[in-house]
């Protein structure tokens, strides 16, 4: 199972756009590449989920290089709202046997006015 | 829709006493996950299943046990509680396109 590598915190002041980049250089072939939003007092929840090039949804977009040994979730024109832990998950998700889902240590990004 | 629902939502314990926490998707998920998160830290996976009557380690299992009897729930059992299994336990299944869904979790103090 890849292991990841994020930043522990991050500051941001409301408006801004906020890159926050997971390392996974041993990702697998199979690996897709996950990100789960945390509040405080919350069960995670996902935001957006990817393997290569770009993909983008309503919340945020998710970039991978070619050699997909990191990702960067960016957040446009971030809120106080979006002050919680962010999560980089690596793992075969569309494995149908014994699959270890194992969350890295998150990136804590505080928003300010 | 429920999603997934965690059964206690808080619980206090005496050192050595045993309790059960529930876990219950009405999604059909066949993937479920038990994780604690210690303040401040992040998710640690004790325990998961792949399916009704299967259940493997995760990082931290020791000091848990689990059952699967059902598919639509997920148990975690403390034999013997100890202060330092004091923790918010979270649940989660996953769907086949792998997204995970998390319960509201369930907070522990083991005094």
């Amino acid at each position: 199972l890849a292991k990841t590598t994020q930043p522990i915190s991050m500051d941001s002041y409301e408006g801004q756009e906020v890159n926050i980049t997971c390392s996974h250089n041993n990702i697998a072939t199979n690996d897709y590449i996950t990100w789960y939003q945390q509040f405080p007092s919350q069960g995670p929840r996902f935001i957006i989920q990817g393997y290569k090039t770009k993909v983008t949804n309503e919340v945020a977009s998710l970039f991978i290089p070619a050699d997909r040994k990191s990702s960067t979730l960016s957040l446009p024109r971030v809120s106080l709202s979006d002050t919680a832990v962010y999560y980089c998950l690596v793992g075969d998700l569309m494995n149908t046997g014994f699959q270890k889902l194992v969350f890295g240590t998150g990136t804590r990004l505080l928003v300010s006015p | 829709n429920a999603g997934v629902t965690q059964t206690p939502k808080f619980r206090v314990l005496k050192t050595g006493q045993s309790m059960t926490l529930l876990c219950a998707q009405d999604m059909n998920h066949e993937y479920m996950y038990w994780y604690r998160q210690d303040p401040g830290m992040g998710l640690r996976l004790i325990h998961y299943s792949v399916g009704e009557g299967t259940t493997a380690k995760g990082e931290v299992p020791d000091g848990y046990n689990v059952s699967r009897l059902k598919k639509q729930n997920f148990l975690l059992g403390l034999e013997s509680a100890a202060p330092s299994q004091t923790s918010v336990y979270f649940c989660a299944s996953r769907g086949r396109d792998g997204e995970l869904f998390f319960g509201e979790g369930s907070r522990l103090t083991v005094l």
